[in-house]
């Protein structure tokens, strides 16, 4: 099972709007709504942000975002703020029963 | 409060065997699904094993089938992971997660902390 595709980095500035995304196939991103997105501040425990999809968690902030269309999954981050500069991890539930992880979107809040 | 604290890791020699262990606490072990996560240096996150609540069933990387196995003792509630036939790509940090139901295809809801696993001679 192949990784799923992330863009290696992003950047945007506090306040502004940015979105990472994520391509798979019709075996892992396509096949299910079981999309999750991670949060992993370096050296800290990473932190659900999104499941299925576009569902978050109770605490997480609604300035995060997710959808999905056909292979390819997104995640947007609205009102950046300088603590949300962090790697960001998409995943799938996959057809043989098994997860991928996308290789991480480091965010940078400039 | 859910907690996760792995334990086992450290230096290997290539084609040894190594044990983690995951201590589980806040929530009732035995009717969520577990997973360990790896994270080699400078790489992403690779999912390694999984087990449904209450450990009928077990689900592995291609990478590690039949080299790893995951299980839990609910009277414990700790997971396990024992890792064989280890090579420098089994280097990495590995994490256990806590899934948010029953199945391996509800998503990692809490993490652990992390154990460093180093495979070197």
């Amino acid at each position: 099972q192949s990784a799923l595709t992330q863009p290696a980095s992003v950047s945007g500035s506090p306040g502004q709007s940015i979105t990472i995304s994520c391509s798979g196939t019709d075996s892992d991103v396509g096949a299910y709504d079981y999309v999750s997105w991670y949060q992993h501040h370096p050296g800290r425990a990473p932190k659900l942000l999104i499941s299925e999809v576009n569902k978050r968690p109770s605490g997480v902030p609604d300035r995060f975002s997710g959808s999905k269309s056909g292979n390819s999954a997104s995640l947007t981050i609205s009102g950046l703020h300088s603590d949300d500069e962090a790697v960001y991890h998409c995943s799938a539930y996959t057809t043989s029963t098994t997860v991928v992880f996308g290789g991480g979107t480091l965010l940078t809040v400039l | 409060e859910v907690q996760l604290l792995e334990s086992g890791g450290g230096l290997v020699q290539p084609g040894g065997s190594l044990t983690l262990s995951c201590a589980a606490s806040g929530f009732n072990f035995g009717v969520y699904a577990m997973s360990w996560v790896r994270q080699a240096p400078g790489k992403g996150l690779e999912w390694v094993a999984g087990i449904t609540g209450g450990g009928s069933h077990t689900y592995y990387a291609e990478s590690v089938k039949g080299r790893f196995t995951i299980s839990g003792d609910t009277s414990k509630n700790t997971l396990y992971l024992h890792m064989s036939r280890l090579s420098a790509e089994d280097t990495a940090v590995y994490y256990c997660a806590k899934q948010a139901g029953l199945l391996t295809l509800f998503p990692l809801h809490f993490w652990g902390q992390g154990t460093l696993v180093t495979v070197s001679s």
